[in-house]
């Protein structure tokens, strides 16, 4: 069974860098089937897609983030990480990643595993 | 580009049905066969209920099914429990710009 584990600071001061990764086990990060991705909920709000990454490093951006986030990919260790720089209060959110379908014409498809999400707090 | 657009909240009893709806536009739910659908009980991950538009997962009641006209998706859950209670999303891919795109969610009560 496929397990997703995200790992990382629950609190990060403000204008520094949020840096969170994902452990995948029960399954191999280099498939051509899926995508890796990460999806944030601040609390009480709805789900907002970051971001997603295919095992080669190709990288796909919201691009209302774009310009703060990075995500990336470490086959031989089977994780993917992310990081935001400069962040605020808003960047506050339980922060889940997750395995996308990969579909033809490089399409992005339904999000069948997600880890248990990490809380991310922006506070000084 | 902006969020999918469902409703705020929806009720009904147990044993009724609901239906709950999910507006895109021509270059999101209305391009592309792959609207999914994702259930979220409070302090869960959200769990797929439907992917590419109406395929139910394994282990899936068929209570639960989805449907699409034109730009909008929606999502019907017939024989309502108690335990449907929860906030549903549905999600659709948008293309080579936006990618993904998540609606606001809708709070579901079963009264």
């Amino acid at each position: 069974q496929l397990q997703l584990q995200e790992s990382g600071p629950g609190l990060v001061k403000p204008s520094e860098t949020l840096s969170l990764t994902c452990t995948v086990s029960g399954g191999s990060i280099d498939s051509h089937m899926y995508y890796w991705g990460w999806i944030r909920q601040p609390p009480g709000k709805g789900l907002e897609w970051i971001a997603t990454i295919y095992y080669t490093g190709n990288t796909y951006y919201n691009p209302s983030l774009e310009s703060r986030v990075t995500i990336s990919v470490r086959t031989s260790r089977n994780l993917f990480s992310l990081r935001v720089n400069s962040v605020t209060a808003a960047d506050t959110a339980m922060y889940y990643c997750a395995r996308l379908n990969r579909m033809p014409g490089n399409r992005v498809g339904a999000t069948e595993y997600w880890g248990q999400g990490m809380l991310v707090t922006v506070s000084s | 580009q902006s969020a999918l657009t469902q409703p705020a909240s929806v009720s009904g009893s147990p044993g009724q049905s609901i239906t709950i709806s999910c507006t895109g536009t021509s270059s999101d739910v209305g391009k592309y066969n792959l609207v999914s659908w994702y259930q979220q009980h409070p302090g869960k991950a959200p769990k797929l209920m439907i992917y590419e538009d109406n395929k139910r997962p394994s282990g899936i009641s068929d209570r639960f099914s989805g449907s699409k006209s034109a730009n909008t998706a929606s999502l019907t859950i017939s024989g309502l429990q108690t335990e449907d209670e929860a906030d549903y999303y549905c999600c659709s891919y948008a293309g080579s710009n936006t990618y993904v795109l998540f609606g606001g969610g809708t709070k579901l009560t079963v009264l």
